[in-house]
């Protein structure tokens, strides 16, 4: 059975540091791995997605990696601003195309 | 585009009640997942509809608990009799039709919390 694990469960950090969200996954057999970030309150608003044969996706202060053999993927934010503050979640697709979600990473930024 | 739209947005009932909440995926979009939320289990998928026709109902609790999608634009969740565990958020999500399902980002509506006292 896939799990998929978020670590650190929460963050707090000043304004302009970079910064590295960590999951990882028990099962490689996965179509993909996207990370969502939800406001409180909020739906999930997807941020990344990274495909099985995809190493890295950038967009914008963003990039995430997928190590897929070793079942990890990081998340790394550039110049971190008050408005990244947020919860982090990363889901994988398994082999039934059902997305399995990890416990999310709660994130602050202080200006 | 508005979105996938929800409602209501906060449903309070008391136990032994029937509860149906409602869902409209983006237009276009030709699956719809329904998610439920809590502290204790996290984001868990519950049932998944493609093309009207449900898919992989395997995470839906237990019998209490149906779901239907009549046509492309509106589905339905529906707890009958409903219970203080089934307090949770409830998201429903869809999804477009691009070149497989490995490439489809799901596009979440903003939930509706539901308290069951």
């Amino acid at each position: 059975k896939q799990e998929v694990t978020q670590i650190p469960a929460a963050l707090s950090v000043p304004e302009g540091e970079n910064l590295v969200l960590n999951c990882s996954f028990t099962d490689s057999a996965i179509y993909n791995l996207q990370w969502f970030r939800q406001d409180p309150g909020k739906g999930l608003t997807s941020l990344l997605l990274i495909q099985s044969s995809q190493r890295e996706q950038t967009s914008g202060r963003l990039n995430a990696s997928l190590d897929k053999s070793s079942g990890r993927s990081t998340l790394y934010i550039a110049a971190s601003q008050p408005g990244d503050s947020a919860t982090y979640l990363c889901a994988v697709m398994d082999s039934s195309y059902k997305l399995i979600f990890g416990s999310g990473t709660r994130l602050l930024v202080r200006p | 585009d508005a979105g996938v739209i929800q409602s209501p947005r906060h449903e309070v009932t008391e136990m032994g009640q029937e509860v149906t909440l409602r869902c409209k995926p983006i237009s276009g979009h030709n699956s719809l997942f329904w998610y439920r939320q809590t502290m204790m289990r996290g984001l868990e998928l519950l049932i998944y509809f493609n093309n009207n026709v449900p898919i992989d109902d395997s995470g839906m609790p237990e019998d209490r608990f149906s779901a239907k999608m009549p046509n492309a634009s509106f589905s339905t969740l529906k707890i009958q009799p409903s219970e203080p565990r089934d307090s949770a958020v409830y998201f429903c999500a869809s999804s477009f039709p691009g070149q497989g399902a490995s490439t489809d980002t799901q596009y979440f509506g903003p939930g509706t919390r539901l308290t069951v006292l």
